[in-house]
């Protein structure tokens, strides 16, 4: 079965410090890649999204993501975490044009 | 430009009693996602839309039913509500031509609470 899944419910880091969320998926193929984050009463928000080429792709607000087909892994990083990248990350991919499909999230908490 | 518009953004119901949650989108996109949001459980697909006037369940459907007349609208209707439908509601488009196009542009939320 098609699946996502984000190993880690919740982080913490240190503010400056370096962050990677990580990201496993199960298919067959290469599907979509999405990271999304969502402050707290808020909607998604789209960071950064593969679907071929460059397997290192950057996205907003200085995060990055690479995809390792091996692994069957989209793992996002950030150099160095600010406090406002507290919030709720959510991988998703789209295996089926349209329909995406969650992980269960990663809260980050960001420590002064 | 006002993306996916979704209303109310809170409710509380009694349960059994009905509601209709509304979504629009000005995008002119083909998919259409309905998703539920519990904590822990990252976002379950409800229901979803291809186009207008072809729908289809997702992980979740039971209890909840859906139409899509036009391309703009896809509203949610809880036919008789229950306290485990209490979650909040993310409505979702999408543009079917794949590739960089296929991200979801979610909607703000509706945070339904069923007493």
């Amino acid at each position: 079965a098609q699946s996502v899944t984000q190993p880690d419910i919740h982080i913490t880091v240190s503010e400056g410090a370096s962050l990677e969320l990580r990201c496993n998926y199960s298919y067959g193929a290469t599907p979509y890649l999405f990271w999304y984050v969502q402050s707290p009463g808020q909607g998604l928000q789209l960071l950064l999204k593969y679907f071929s080429g460059d397997t290192l792709v950057q996205g907003i607000k200085g995060f990055e993501a690479e995809f390792k087909r091996s692994q069957s892994s989209f793992n996002l990083r950030k150099p160095s975490v600010h406090w406002s990248d507290a919030a709720e990350y959510f991988c998703a991919v789209v295996f089926n044009a349209g329909k995406s499909t969650f992980g269960d999230g990663t809260t980050l908490t960001v420590k002064p | 430009n006002a993306g996916v518009t979704q209303t109310p953004k809170f409710q509380v119901l009694k349960t059994g009693q009905s509601m209709t949650l509304q979504c629009a989108q000005d995008m002119n996109h083909e998919y259409m996602s309905w998703y539920r949001q519990d904590p822990g459980m990252g976002l379950r697909l409800i229901h979803y839309s291809v186009g207008a006037g072809i729908t289809d369940q997702g992980e979740v459907p039971n209890g909840y039913n859906v139409s899509r007349s036009t391309t703009e609208d896809f509203p949610l209707r809880l036919l008789s509500a229950a306290p485990s439908q209490t979650s909040v509601y993310f409505c979702a488009s999408s543009n079917p031509s794949g590739g960089l196009n296929t991200e979801a542009f979610f909607g703000q939320g509706t945070r339904l609470t069923v007493v």
